[in-house]
């Protein structure tokens, strides 16, 4: 089975601080994506990658940004981390539309 | 704009059929229709995609009506498991498109 690995389930962070949310998938597949959910808001696309060094704004860039320096990573920065920036982040992976999204599990940020 | 409407949530008794509905009334001939599902505290889920075919896999059916304007997943014997957000999505194969959820469905599994 394809796995998507975000590296923490919990995160509690500062105001100001440079946070670092990774993820890693084990197929080979091409495009990454990273979401937030935020109650009554659903999930929001951040930003996405179809390949390596490659990456592209979704809805919701402002206030991150992202790494792939590998095929299998895909790393979502938040600059100066802000307290609207506390949500849910969710890392997919996939060949393509048509195969589908893989997700992985999520990390809660809280941002104190 | 939204291009799919589902209900808001329902109901549906432990190992019966859930049937689940979603309008797509404005479906172009080149888009598929995608469900997802995402349980409490996980990622959404992969569940099936069809064009204008039915489709059956281990999980789900999916029945698209003969205009493509609406479509109805089943789960053919609903489990506790299967309480979930269930997203019906549409999306061109193989364009730029990303997957955009929309509000999606709330089921749940009564015992």
């Amino acid at each position: 089975d394809v796995k998507v690995t975000q590296s923490s389930r919990y995160l509690v962070k500062r105001t100001g601080e440079k946070v670092f949310l990774e993820c890693v998938q084990d197929m080979d597949h091409e495009n990454m994506f990273w979401y937030r959910q935020d109650p009554g808001l659903g999930l929001r696309l951040i930003y996405f990658s179809y390949d390596v060094k490659m990456k592209e704004k979704g809805d919701i860039p402002e206030g991150y940004s992202v790494s792939r320096e590998k095929k299998e990573r895909f790393s979502l920065i938040l600059e100066s981390a802000s307290t609207n920036q506390t949500s849910m982040y969710l890392c997919a992976s996939s060949w393509g539309q048509f195969y589908g999204y893989t997700f992985g599990s999520g990390t809660r940020l809280t941002v104190v | 704009d939204a291009k799919t409407t589902q209900p808001t949530s329902m109901d549906c008794a432990e190992g019966r059929a859930a049937n689940l509905p979603c309008n797509h009334s404005t479906i172009s001939g080149n888009e598929y229709v995608y469900w997802y599902r995402q349980i409490h505290s996980q990622g959404p889920q992969y569940i099936i995609h069809g064009l204008k075919n039915n489709e059956t896999n281990e999980m789900a059916s999916l029945i698209i009506t003969e205009d493509r304007k609406s479509s109805t997943l089943i789960l053919p014997h609903a489990t506790l498991r299967d309480t979930a957000v269930y997203y019906c999505i549409v999306l061109t194969q193989g364009g730029s498109e990303k997957l955009v959820f929309g509000k999606g469905m709330k089921l749940t599994v009564n015992p």
